[in-house]
């Protein structure tokens, strides 16, 4: 089953724009991680957070992570046309390896 | 280091045949899991192995088996196919607790 959810699910931008993704989830973590796929091709890891942090960047990426609410966003700036993919956040089960995934915010970025 | 290699790339079955997919994945990495994608379910988790041993088993049927050798290279096959096993297979490795990445992934398509 999955465990969480990303809002929206999906978002059109212009090339220059911020694009910003929610994800929450329902269950305690020790991490929480993002990912993007492009269209039928495999998931390449963008940014791990755990539960201990709050905020981690990336180059154009910035990830927060609040707790309490069970919930992370991940903001992309001054996106570009090659950021048009999908995004999931991934939680950890019991172990780091059993991740739950939401269903995903499908990001098209317009040159 | 190599990332995570899946073979093959595509597969096409029909009903009642098995199949088996296989994954390399990072060097040094002895966590391999194996997760199904389709359009209707999203990302799920089928298991995952940890130095030859599975560590934790998703919510699939029997038919859905693993294995994992001493080099930590990992197979899955499937049994007995069905139009509903058409998806995208997706390996993914690690360390424990760690980042987890992903392999392109194997698309099989079931006839």
């Amino acid at each position: 089953s999955q465990q969480g959810e990303e809002d929206p699910q999906a978002l059109s931008i212009q090339e220059g724009e911020n694009a910003t993704m929610n994800c929450s989830y329902k269950t305690s973590i020790n991490n929480l991680q993002w990912y993007r796929q492009n269209s039928g091709r495999g998931l390449v890891h963008l940014i791990l957070i755990r539960s201990n942090e709050r905020e981690k960047h990336s180059g154009r990426l910035r990830v927060t992570l609040d707790t309490s609410k069970k919930s992370s966003s991940l903001l992309i700036t001054a996106s570009r046309a090659a950021d048009t993919a999908s995004y999931f956040c991934a939680t950890d089960g019991y172990n780091n390896n059993d991740m739950r995934f939401g269903a995903g915010t499908r990001l098209t970025v317009k040159p | 280091k190599a990332g995570v290699t899946q073979t093959p790339r595509y597969l096409i079955k029909t009903r009642g045949q098995q199949v088996t997919l296989s994954c390399s994945p990072i060097s040094g990495h002895r966590s391999v899991s194996w997760y199904q994608q389709t359009p209707g379910q999203g990302l799920q988790f089928l298991f995952e192995y940890f130095s030859e041993t599975q560590r934790n088993k998703g919510n699939f049927p029997g038919r859905f088996s693993g294995r994992q050798f001493s080099n930590s290279r990992s197979e899955m096959n499937v049994s007995t196919l069905e139009l509903g096993d058409s998806a995208l297979y997706l390996c993914a490795s690690s360390t424990d607790y760690d980042r987890v990445f992903f392999g392109p992934g194997t698309r099989l398509t079931v006839l």
